[in-house]
């Protein structure tokens, strides 16, 4: 699996939109780019995933470089409901995730 | 539709012990996969059931094991307790993938919180 490197905590203004960036630099040709997200005291929640393309659904958008060394989850319109650990992960199997320490986003009124 | 659940909500136990963890997977999964979450980590991927077998280990030792029943539902378990087993317990559950190529978002349950003295 590829590791991946995420900035420890982000501060986002509600309504704005929160980027968060990760950087896989040695990911295999073959390995998803997987974000998830836990909120206090819950357990973690699927937001995204994507291989080459960039993706978009109903939560939001995942912007991966040419070259799959970095990407980023953009969350349009930041409400406090979003604040959490966001943890981007790389791997081929979809099924055994391999979580870093993530980046625990902090949305403000 | 019922999604995953985890019992109990929280356990306290002495060094030593042994602990059993229980986990129902979402409706219409039979895959059961289990992860630990110490304070300030990211979930730790422990072992995953299928067909009442374990298909996949992470980095645990014996003394966590687990098991699968013919309805999917799935327990972990750990003998001799030690002080750094107390974490957050989560238990995830998807459809049976195999060797197929595809994706299925795994559904994780609220965690069991495993307290250790």
């Amino acid at each position: 699996d590829a590791k991946t490197t995420q900035p420890t905590s982000m501060d986002c203004a509600e309504g704005r939109a929160a980027n968060l960036p990760c950087n896989h630099s040695t990911i295999s040709g073959n390995e998803y780019v997987y974000w998830y997200r836990q909120i206090h005291s819950q357990g973690p929640q699927y937001i995204i995933h994507g291989l080459k393309n960039n993706e978009t659904n109903e939560m939001a958008s995942l912007i991966i470089t040419e070259d799959r060394k970095s990407s980023t989850l953009i969350l349009p319109h930041a409400t406090l409901r979003d604040t959490a650990v966001y943890y981007c992960i790389g791997s081929y199997n979809t099924d055994k995730l391999i979580f870093g320490t993530g980046t625990r986003l902090q949305v403000f009124p | 539709d019922a999604g995953v659940t985890q019992s109990p909500t929280h356990l306290i136990k002495t060094r030593g012990q042994q602990v059993t963890l229980r986990c129902s997977p979402k409706s219409g999964h039979d895959t059961v996969s289990w992860y630990q979450q110490a304070l300030g980590q990211g979930p730790q991927f422990i072992f995953q059931y299928y067909e009442e077998e374990e298909r996949q280990r992470g980095n645990f030792p014996d003394r966590f094991s687990g098991h699968q029943f013919p309805n999917y539902s799935s327990e972990l378990n750990v003998n001799a307790l030690l002080l750094g087993d107390s974490a957050l317990y989560l238990c995830a559950s998807t459809p049976w993938l195999g060797t197929t190529s595809g994706f299925y978002e795994q559904y994780f349950g609220p965690g069991t919180r495993l307290t250790v003295t």
